[in-house]
């Protein structure tokens, strides 16, 4: 089974920061690799797919890139609406994993 | 209106069965393949199971195997979730989420939507 590993766990940022969160795989996805973005007591909400596709609706400050196996999820000017907690998902291969989560709180 | 809503949760008894639906609304159910995912209060998403948009292709997570059976009924625009032999680690909020691919089989991409989910909780 493919292990999802994000970093780090928890963080704490101010709104206009920069803010990258990281996703590691145990083997090679490919580019097979989404970002959700979970507020308390809510779905999951699609953000980026195929580690760097923008889903449709979603503000252009959030950004995906790598490959392989490392991946980052990049929020270029954090808003107060962002403060939640991002899932990275991997798709490959018939099967689906998530990451531990990431939890941005406010500094 | 696009969405999927979840019905059927509630609190049962160790060793006992439960039912969960998804309705689908707003789009073209019997072209999608359709998941299960979980989430265990205070932790993350767990992937359960996924049925193909026929039917004809089915897998779960190991934790679930064997306990667990997924349907879809395209006449209603219902999937459905049969959950036998409850544990405790089986509760958990239950999200359906349809997956992006269009008349895929077998299921293998990400999920584009997700219902509100439905609380299970398993205790004496």
């Amino acid at each position: 089974d493919i292990q999802m590993t994000q970093s780090p766990s928890t963080l704490s940022a101010s709104v206009g920061e920069r803010l990258t969160i990281t996703c590691r795989a145990s083997q090679s996805i490919s580019k097979w690799l989404a970002w959700y973005q979970q507020k308390a007591g809510n779905a999951p909400k699609l953000l980026i797919y195929d580690a760097s596709s923008l889903q449709s609706g979603v503000p252009s400050r959030f950004s995906g890139s790598g490959s392989g196996t490392e991946f980052t999820l990049t929020i270029s000017s954090l808003q107060p609406d962002d403060f939640a907690t991002y899932y990275c998902q991997q798709y490959n291969d018939y099967s689906w994993t998530f990451g531990q989560g990431t939890k941005v709180e406010i500094k | 209106q696009v969405q999927l809503v979840e019905s059927g949760g509630g609190v049962v008894q160790p060793g006992m069965s439960l039912r969960l639906s998804c309705a689908a609304s707003g789009f073209t159910f019997n072209s999608y393949g359709i998941h299960w995912v979980r989430q265990a209060p205070g932790k993350g998403l767990e992937w359960v199971a996924v049925i193909s948009y026929d039917g004809s292709r089915k897998k779960f997570a190991d934790s679930v195997e064997g306990r667990f059976t997924i349907s879809r009924d395209n006449s209603k625009n219902t999937l459905y979730l049969q959950m036998n032999s409850l544990r405790p680690e089986d509760t958990a909020v239950y999200f359906c989420a349809r997956d992006a691919g269009l008349y895929q089989l077998p299921p293998n991409w990400y999920f584009d939507l997700w219902g509100r989910g439905t609380l299970v909780t398993v205790s004496s």
